[in-house]
């Protein structure tokens, strides 16, 4: 079965930039997704084919998908953006997430 | 505004069953894929199934293949997640989700773009 695998953390002083990884066979031949979720919440969708943003979702979220590795980039990162972040992608109709990354912003 | 609504989960034995319900409102949900994902107590999130609009295709997680079952009831707006043969490791927060699905750049993309607030699912003796 399909596997994705990220950092378990990542940590980032507040208005440098965090990147997160997501790295899987070939993924940069599939539509890579990210999720943030912060603790007692739902999962939010702050990136969708590969680096495209919801309504909503500030600038600085961006995201890229090559080879592969799907990265996460946060600029300017804000003590908002705190929280727990997964990737996706989908192996033809089977969705596949990754273990997740805490992001601390310290 | 799109509003997905689980319900029905619960305690439950070992061995017992559950069904979960997701109402949906504010979008057309005969148009749309839906999804559940599940996250286990402190883990990470879990696919866990998919379906098509009309119920032709549906897709589990290795896991769970042959004990849960994915439906739905386009009438009411309403999905379901059949589970039977429930054991510790299906305890955890089952979230229901939509499937938005676009062909572009010649091939398919999903993504799940709403999702619930969740309901918790707990099997224990």
């Amino acid at each position: 079965s399909y596997e994705l695998t990220q950092p378990p953390s990542v940590s980032v002083s507040p208005g440098q930039t965090a990147s997160i990884t997501c790295s899987g066979d070939k993924l940069g031949d599939k539509f890579a997704c990210w999720f943030q979720q912060k603790p007692g919440q739902s999962p939010v969708l702050v990136i969708y084919q590969n680096n495209k943003r919801p309504s909503g979702i500030p600038e600085r979220f961006s995201g890229s998908n090559s080879g592969n590795t799907a990265t996460l980039t946060i600029s300017a990162t804000q003590a908002m953006d705190e929280g727990d972040y997964y990737c996706q992608a989908w192996d033809s109709t089977t969705g596949v997430f990754g273990g997740g990354t805490k992001l601390t912003v310290l | 505004e799109v509003q997905l609504v689980e319900s029905g989960g619960g305690l439950v034995q070992p061995g017992g069953s559950l069904r979960l319900s997701c109402a949906a409102s504010g979008f057309t949900f005969r148009d749309y894929w839906m999804s559940w994902v599940r996250q286990a107590p402190g883990k990470g999130l879990e696919w866990v199934a998919n379906m098509r609009q009309d119920g032709s295709e549906k897709t589990y997680v290795d896991s769970v293949r042959g004990r849960f079952t994915i439906s739905r009831d386009n009438a009411k707006n309403i999905l379901y997640l059949q589970m039977i043969s429930l054991s510790a490791e299906d305890t955890g927060v089952y979230f229901c989700a939509r499937v938005e699905r676009e062909f572009i750049y010649g091939r398919h993309s999903y993504y799940l773009d709403y999702w619930g607030l969740g309901t918790l699912v707990t099997v224990s003796s």
